[in-house]
């Protein structure tokens, strides 16, 4: 059975730094692209970015909001995406979600909630 | 970017009467290969969003018959035949062929 867990969500202050990890099981990570969301509160979804896998080079896009910001990793022996957050804003609060894939996005985690606040 | 507008955004149904969906992208969504990269999502209260309908009208495993999409290019709708309770949620379109991969607002499905 395929499963997505995230983990690392809290509360923050702003500016600081949070990594999130996504650790799947039940199928052969090395092969999918990983994708993160993210949704406010009580608003839609926002796609922040995606890491290839290393058949396609491993390579990274990330939205505009939050490059230069954010930094997705993958560690494929572990099975475990990352998302570092840096320099993070009040806006940045959400529930952060990862999904299996980069179109596909057939499996998606329960998400991890992180609250930018002083 | 890709700007995806729904319609409505808000749905109110009766249990066993038929609901549509109607989604339209800015640009075209036809990918130089051929496809058309146009997913449907449902998010049930408290619950992770579910992959319904993959390019266009390829419903997933386990997704019941009652829905179906369709549509091409810029103009894409999904269906539910027959409303049923546990399809109350917020159903959401999003682009795969240009990034950055965007969503539409979503629309909330509810029983009258």
């Amino acid at each position: 059975e395929v499963q997505l867990v995230e983990s690392g969500g809290g509360l923050v202050q702003p500016g600081r730094s949070l990594r999130l990890s996504c650790t799947a099981s039940g199928f052969t990570f090395g092969d999918y692209a990983m994708s993160w969301f993210r949704q406010a509160p009580g608003k839609g979804l926002e796609w922040v970015g995606f890491i290839r896998s290393k058949a396609y080079g491993g390579t990274i896009e990330y939205a505009a909001s939050v490059k230069g910001r954010f930094t997705i990793s993958r560690d494929d022996s572990k099975s475990i995406a990352y998302l570092q957050m840096n320099s993070l804003k009040i806006e940045d609060t959400a529930v952060y979600y990862c999904a299996r894939g980069r179109l596909n996005l057939d499996y998606w985690g329960q998400g991890t909630l992180v609250t930018v606040s002083s | 970017d890709v700007v995806m507008t729904q319609s409505p955004l808000s749905l109110p149904v009766t249990l066993g009467q038929p609901a549509s969906i109607s989604c339209r992208s800015s640009q075209s969504l036809v990918y130089s290969d051929g496809n058309t990269y146009l997913n449907w999502f449902q998010q049930r209260p408290g619950h992770s969003p579910r992959r319904l309908i993959y390019k266009v009208s390829n419903r997933d495993s386990g997704v019941p018959d009652r829905f179906s999409g369709s549509g091409s290019g810029t103009d894409f709708t999904l269906k539910i035949s027959r409303v049923e309770a546990e399809d109350v949620g917020v159903y959401y379109c999003m682009q795969g062929t240009h990034w950055p991969f965007t969503f539409g607002p979503g629309t909330k499905v509810d029983i009258k």
